[in-house]
């Protein structure tokens, strides 16, 4: 199976939560990323969480981690528009000399008004 | 404090030509890495350099790619010769400390 998988879509209505859920394979990664693209532009780093963490909260962001499942969520509280984009689920699987980003389908965020 | 820049944002050649993309990093992140993602395909790792050395080139898909990173400041990426297959966005990143890794608009190639 994939390495990191994704759904592939999310329509949400403007002011409520969204919750992008992700599951992976490799449990070693230290790190768990999201990434956001919006259409027409690279890759924007949203939050990251530390493998011994299960949530970090920025802002209108809360991650969710459970390690035993390998499942992440990004939850976004009061979705905008502008919230509208692709989200990346990124677990980081290392070495002692390098690291890579293994990247899911992304999911395709809508917000609708 | 700009931002990891790409050259060119879109390049169209025909399969058979030579391509060079080009990556500028962040200054003062040793760290540079190349993902691609081809058609309807994840994003993948193709290598990583710490300064001008390559530390991990295990997603470079076969010997018609080719990474440089002279100096340690800016990396090219070259394909040569292009096929059809690697049609696809090139994207690059840097890092100070292997940790976060910002990344650049991409170069979306096309391979005709």
């Amino acid at each position: 199976g994939e390495d990191v998988e994704q759904s592939l879509f999310l329509s949400v209505r403007e002011g409520d939560s969204s919750v992008i859920n992700c599951t992976y394979t490799d449990s070693s990664s230290t790190y768990l990323y999201w990434y956001k693209q919006e259409p027409g532009a690279g890759l924007q780093l949203l939050t990251y969480i530390f493998s011994n963490m299960d949530m970090k909260q920025d802002q209108r962001l809360t991650v969710l981690l459970n390690k035993k499942d390998k499942h992440l969520s990004l939850r976004i509280a009061d979705t905008q528009t502008g919230d509208s984009a692709i989200y990346f689920c990124a677990p980081l699987r290392g070495s002692y000399n390098t690291d890579k980003l293994i990247f899911g389908t992304g999911t395709r965020l809508q917000v609708f008004p | 404090e700009a931002g990891v820049t790409q050259f060119p944002s879109h390049s169209v050649i025909e399969k058979g030509q030579t391509v060079t993309l080009r990556c500028d990093p962040i200054s003062g992140h040793d760290n540079l890495y190349w993902y691609r993602r081809v058609m309807g395909k994840e994003i993948k790792f193709l290598l990583h350099f710490v300064k001008e050395s390559k530390q991990d080139e295990s997603g470079m898909p076969n010997n018609r790619f080719l990474a440089e990173r002279t100096g340690g400041t800016y990396s090219t990426l070259k394909v040569q010769p292009a096929e059809l297959e690697d049609s696809g966005v090139y994207f690059c990143a840097s890092s100070p400390n292997r940790r976060e890794q910002y990344f650049g608009p991409g170069t979306r190639l096309t391979v005709t």
